[in-house]
């Protein structure tokens, strides 16, 4: 079974903090995904990464950056935290397109809830 | 136009009562259709995937797909209280990997 961990569930943070959300998948998955999920939103994309050190923006990437050092780890950083930035965060992974057994199915972590005050 | 369309509901059923559960999409190029169920302050679980039109079954879940009218449906069987939760579809296809998600069902069944 593919296992995607989240480092925190839960986490507050102060206005104006760095804040670090990291993710690790341990199938060996060449995408990962950072979503952000809030009520009557839905599930919104800020960032996806196709391979190590490559990454692309999603749909809502302002006041956030990534960073992917090896393969199975995935990070979101939120540079200077504002109280708008409070929500769910969930991280995902998935085989590339094209790849034995591939579906673009995503494998989602537990999430952490961030709240920024 | 969005382009996955989810009622959010919410949809309240008795204990044993078939529910469905429906999306629109309207991007024609979508192939992979999903229902991912969501417990409250969980992480999406993928429930059932589907390649292209017609039926799967697993178990008391069933997912249908009509690439004709684009519409996904999944529909529950004898359902149970620890069906309760969110259900959200989600597509790909075309020239990218990304899911589109519609924004999810709340579903309570009720003991």
């Amino acid at each position: 079974d593919v296992k995607v961990t989240q480092s925190s569930r839960y986490l507050v943070k102060r206005t104006g903090e760095k804040v670090f959300l990291e993710c690790v998948q341990d199938m060996d998955h060449e995408n990962m995904f950072w979503y952000r999920q809030d009520p009557g939103l839905g599930l919104r994309l800020i960032y996806f990464s196709y391979d190590v050190k490559m990454k692309e923006k999603g749909d809502i990437p302002e006041g956030y950056s990534v960073s992917r050092e090896k393969k199975e780890r995935f990070s979101l950083i939120l540079e200077s935290a504002s109280t708008n930035q409070t929500s769910m965060y969930l991280c995902a992974s998935s085989l590339p397109r094209g790849t034995s057994g591939s579906t673009d199915t995503q494998y989602f972590g537990p999430g952490t809830r961030l709240t920024v005050l | 136009q969005k382009e996955v369309e989810q009622d959010p509901g919410p949809l309240s059923v008795p204990e044993g009562a078939i529910v469905s559960l429906n999306c629109t999409y309207s991007n024609s190029a979508f192939q992979y259709f999903m229902w991912y169920r969501q417990y409250s302050r969980k992480g999406p679980e993928l429930l059932m995937y589907t390649y292209s039109s017609g039926n799967k079954e697993d178990g008391r879940f069933t997912a249908q797909v009509d690439k004709s009218s684009k519409y996904i449906s999944l529909f529950i069987r004898d359902s149970q209280p620890s069906d309760s939760a969110t259900y959200l579809c989600a597509t790909s296809g075309g020239s990218n990997y990304k899911l589109t998600f519609g924004k999810g069902t709340l579903l309570t069944v009720n003991p």
